[in-house]
């Protein structure tokens, strides 16, 4: 079966724009997490959406906020882009609350340069 | 801020031996996952061991789970130059099992 999808897999923006990034789940995946990573920070948790609903949160401004689909597809959006956003940011999924024997599936990812 | 550090931060061994990584923890968990990241990629998940585990094999991998000292371990034995990779602890706690929290990493190379 497909496994998440990101899209797209590279963007370049300037500060002061915003982005949209798009994750599709695998098929029959109702949580969908996101991730950012950096070199300084490491892997840090943004949120985690399950049935359209936002369950947690991480640590960031409000700049960064998501959504979920009824169809378990997912997009987060940063605004008013600052050159500390530039990172991969990655996208994860699970049946459930990835209790499951099979963890969390990620995407590729999306590499994000500001400029 | 990271919950688990992982130890050591880089590992370079030859062919066939076997590489052994560490991670700590700060918190109680529910449960604790092992990835492995190629060049920047999305991670892929190797395996996962739960609170009340000490012990979990799979394939080539051996991971241990001591949560009195808050810490496991992930073996990967008779390596290949295919497990050059940089390996990521990350925990799940009981509050918010949504959220992994991950080490910093271990990059492990393996020299043909």
């Amino acid at each position: 079966k497909a496994g998440v999808t990101q899209t797209p897999r590279y963007l370049i923006k300037t500060r002061g724009q915003q982005v949209t990034l798009s994750c599709s789940p695998i098929s029959g995946h109702r949580s969908v997490s996101w991730y950012q990573q950096t070199p300084g920070q490491g892997l840090q948790f943004l949120f985690e959406y399950f049935s359209e609903t936002q369950r947690n949160k991480g640590n960031f401004p409000g700049r960064f906020s998501g959504r979920q689909f009824s169809n378990s597809r997912s997009e987060m959006n940063v605004s008013t882009l600052e050159l500390g956003d530039s990172a991969l940011y990655l996208c994860a999924s699970s049946l459930n609350q990835g209790t499951a024997p099979h963890g969390y599936t990620f995407g590729s990812g999306t590499r994000l340069t500001v400029v | 801020s990271q919950q688990g550090e992982e130890d050591p931060q880089a590992l370079s061994i030859q062919e066939g031996e076997n590489a052994t990584m560490n991670c700590s923890y700060k918190t109680s968990i529910n449960n604790l996952q092992w990835y492995r990241q190629n060049s920047g990629r999305g991670l892929v998940h190797l395996i996962l061991i739960r609170s009340n585990e000490r012990e979990k094999h799979s394939g080539r991998l051996r991971v241990t789970l001591d949560t009195s000292k808050k810490s496991s371990s992930l073996l990967i034995t008779a390596s290949r130059a295919a497990d050059t990779a940089s390996y990521f602890c990350a925990t799940a706690t009981l509050q918010g099992a949504q959220k992994l929290v991950f080490g910093q990493g271990t990059r492990l190379t393996i020299n043909p």
